[in-house]
């Protein structure tokens, strides 16, 4: 299975703040990589996929990168409602594996 | 705009067979993926598998062997089976119509406790 590990596990941020998160792949998966965030109590939406296409509606402060097989989550402008878990997910190879999530946290 | 709802018995003993069921309103199955993903408490997403229009399917290997997924057009519904559950399969279950590279639309999952 192809191992996706996320960095920071946790960051604690305030409203205004730049965040960027980190998720690198075990293997080459192209650009094969979605991000998604999910509220407590939620299911999770998706907010950008290969590696750095912003899906219909989702506010352009979110924006992704790739750099060979790391991959970052931007968001520009924390906003009270980002604060939430982000998940990288690998669409490159059976089975779909997920990173272990970033928690955005209030400062 | 697509609507899935998801039901299912959210209490089982182990050993014990779980069964969900999805059923999607407002969109085609065509072109889509059906997907199954759990979350156990405070952990992260584990894919479980998914299933085509034409019925074709890939699972994780590390269920393979206990899941089986089902598509049924007719009724805009498809299902999943996990046999001989253990404690160790806990958790929230989503139904998710994907896209190739993407999760697209989550149902609004199901907690599956299983406890003796």
């Amino acid at each position: 299975d192809i191992q996706m590990t996320q960095s920071p596990s946790s960051v604690s941020a305030s409203v205004g703040d730049r965040v960027t998160i980190t998720c690198r792949a075990s293997q080459d998966i192209n650009a094969w990589l979605a991000w998604y965030q999910q509220k407590p109590g939620k299911a999770p939406q998706v907010l950008i996929y290969a590696a750095s296409s912003l899906l219909s509606g989702v506010p352009s402060r979110f924006s992704g990168s790739q750099s060979g097989t790391e991959f970052n989550l931007t968001i520009s402008g924390l906003q009270p409602e980002d604060f939430a878990t982000y998940y990288c997910q690998q669409a490159h190879t059976f089975p779909r594996t997920f990173g272990g999530g970033t928690t955005v946290e209030i400062k | 705009q697509v609507q899935i709802h998801q039901w299912g018995a959210g209490l089982l003993k182990p050993s014990e067979t779980l069964s969900l069921t999805c059923n999607v309103s407002g969109g085609s199955f065509t072109g889509y993926y059906w997907n199954w993903i759990r979350q156990a408490p405070g952990k992260g997403l584990e894919w479980i598998g998914e299933i085509n229009h034409s019925g074709t399917t890939n699972y994780n290997p590390s269920l393979k062997s206990r899941v089986t997924m089902s598509l049924d057009t007719s009724r805009d519904h498809f299902s999943l089976k996990l046999t001989s559950v253990t404690v160790a399969d806990t958790a929230v279950y989503y139904c998710v119509r994907g896209r190739a590279i993407y999760f697209q639309n989550w149902g609004q999952g199901t907690l599956v406790s299983v406890s003796s």
